[in-house]
């Protein structure tokens, strides 16, 4: 069966662009997260939605960061007016609900030049 | 604020030797662990945990892992390494009730030596 697949892979931008990342979980997973993982570092939480709804958003880190899941299963994060700072691996997870049971996808690598 | 301490950023160890990577974490009320390996090109995979219960849970390919509720620790085993396990190994931690956030650690390069 199909995993968590996340594109795109790698994303090249420059500063102050627009960045969409998508996310499609495991079908049926009613659970979904994204981590933000740099270099030598473990992932580091963004956000968590239970369904349609965020549950938990506590680890985005400002008001450009944006995350959506509008019908429950397709997960989209939008990062507007990128920095350098930014740049990292972004990883999605889906979840059935077992606790901490997560299926990570492979991620997308952004670079913000 | 619930964290996870992983001391070694390598561990090396001959193959067919036993193996230990180390955790120890910080959590509001009872913990849930979790163990976690990432191989190279490739996402992150769930390995075990513990939710309660014996505090020896064996996981995929050989792992276990001891929870020491004194020593707040969760450290991953395995009896006799092999080649293939090399690899980054990450612990993580979640309250266990509400917040459903998990925490990761910093990751563990395991390096078996033919």
């Amino acid at each position: 069966g199909a995993g968590v697949s996340q594109t795109p892979s790698n994303k090249v931008t420059e500063k102050g662009k627009y960045v969409e990342l998508r996310c499609d979980p495991i079908s049926g997973h009613t659970a979904l997260y994204w981590y933000r993982q740099s270099l030598g570092q473990g992932p580091e939480f963004l956000i968590y939605f239970q369904g349609t709804g965020a549950a938990d958003d506590s680890g985005l880190p400002n008001d450009r960061f944006f995350a959506v899941r509008p019908e429950g299963s397709v997960s989209t994060l939008k990062i507007q007016r990128t920095e350098r700072g930014d740049s990292a691996v972004y990883l999605c997870a889906s979840s059935p609900g077992v606790p901490g049971e997560l299926f990570f996808g492979e991620g997308s690598r952004l670079t913000v030049l | 604020a619930q964290s996870v301490a992983q001391p070694e950023d390598q561990v090396n160890v001959a193959e067919g030797n036993p193996l230990t990577v180390k955790c120890t974490y910080s959590v509001s009320g009872n913990p849930y662990l979790f163990w976690y390996v990432q191989y190279p090109n490739r996402g992150l995979q769930f390995l075990l945990k513990y939710i309660t219960g014996d505090n020896l849970v064996k996981g995929s390919y050989g792992f276990e892992a001891e929870f020491n509720k004194s020593q707040t620790s969760f450290h991953l085993k395995k009896p006799s390494a092999l080649v293939s396990d090399s690899a980054l190994y990450f612990c993580a931690v979640r309250p266990n009730f509400g917040n459903e956030k998990l925490t990761f650690g910093t990751g563990t390069r395991l390096t078996i030596i033919p």
